[in-house]
């Protein structure tokens, strides 16, 4: 089973409405959790961090559960721009020692048409 | 302000050549990271260092070697080119702790033929 996993889509999703998507991740032990956006031929950005409480940054949302483990973004009126692949993200070690490792799912792709 | 950044952007080697592959970052980040990206593998860790003089082994190691002699810099080896290491390969830096994400370099798309 892999640590990280989401599906690989593709999303394709008409310009202005709202797409979701889950990742789900095996180490309960986990502590931090991202959202990457990476474009095609371009290297993973940092989309936004993921909290307990869930979090907003404009028109995306991000929510963490833990008691299933998975988290999910979800993305509002849709923008031609949002075509990208989404990478989940999770921390694999808090021990100084380890540095600070991220387990990255495969990604989703997402696909937005006008 | 630079980030990080990643030399060559583009490589092809012959089996058997060798190669380095420079990373430097401007962010004074304790951490640095070497990937590799396959398509339907995702992003996998071959080499990391928590520091100047550190170096440590990774999910997919075999065939790389790397050093960290300065803090701002993370070079990352290949002793004997094979073409499964055919591959775009993105160093990454963070600070310490484990609610800071990563800051990734371009890539470097390498073709071992």
């Amino acid at each position: 089973r892999k640590e990280v996993e989401q599906d690989p889509g593709p999303f394709n999703v008409p310009e202005g409405a709202t797409v979701a998507f889950n990742c789900t991740y095996s180490n309960s032990a986990s502590q931090s959790f991202f959202w990457y956006r990476q474009d095609c031929r371009k290297e993973p950005k940092l989309l936004m961090s993921v909290y307990s409480s869930g979090n907003e940054d404009g028109r995306f949302t991000a929510q963490l559960n833990r008691a299933s483990q998975y988290i999910s973004l979800l993305i509002r009126d849709s923008k031609l721009s949002d075509s990208a692949t989404y990478l989940c993200v999770v921390s694999e070690s808090m021990i100084k020692a380890a540095g600070n490792k991220l387990t990255f799912g495969g990604g989703t792709r997402v696909l937005v048409k006008p | 302000n630079a980030g990080v950044t990643q030399t060559p952007k583009f490589r092809v080697l012959k089996t058997g050549q060798s190669m380095t592959l420079l990373c430097a970052q401007d962010m004074n980040h304790e951490y640095m990271y070497w990937y590799r990206q396959d398509p339907g593998m995702g992003l996998r860790l071959i080499h990391y260092s928590v520091g100047e003089g550190t170096t440590a082994k990774g999910e997919v190691p075999d065939g790389y070697n790397v050093s960290r002699l300065k803090k701002q810099n993370f070079l990352l080896g290949l002793e004997s080119a094979a073409p499964s290491q055919t591959s775009v390969y993105f160093c990454a830096s963070s600070r310490t702790g484990e609610y800071y994400g990563y800051t990734f370099g371009s890539g470097t798309r390498l073709t071992v033929v």
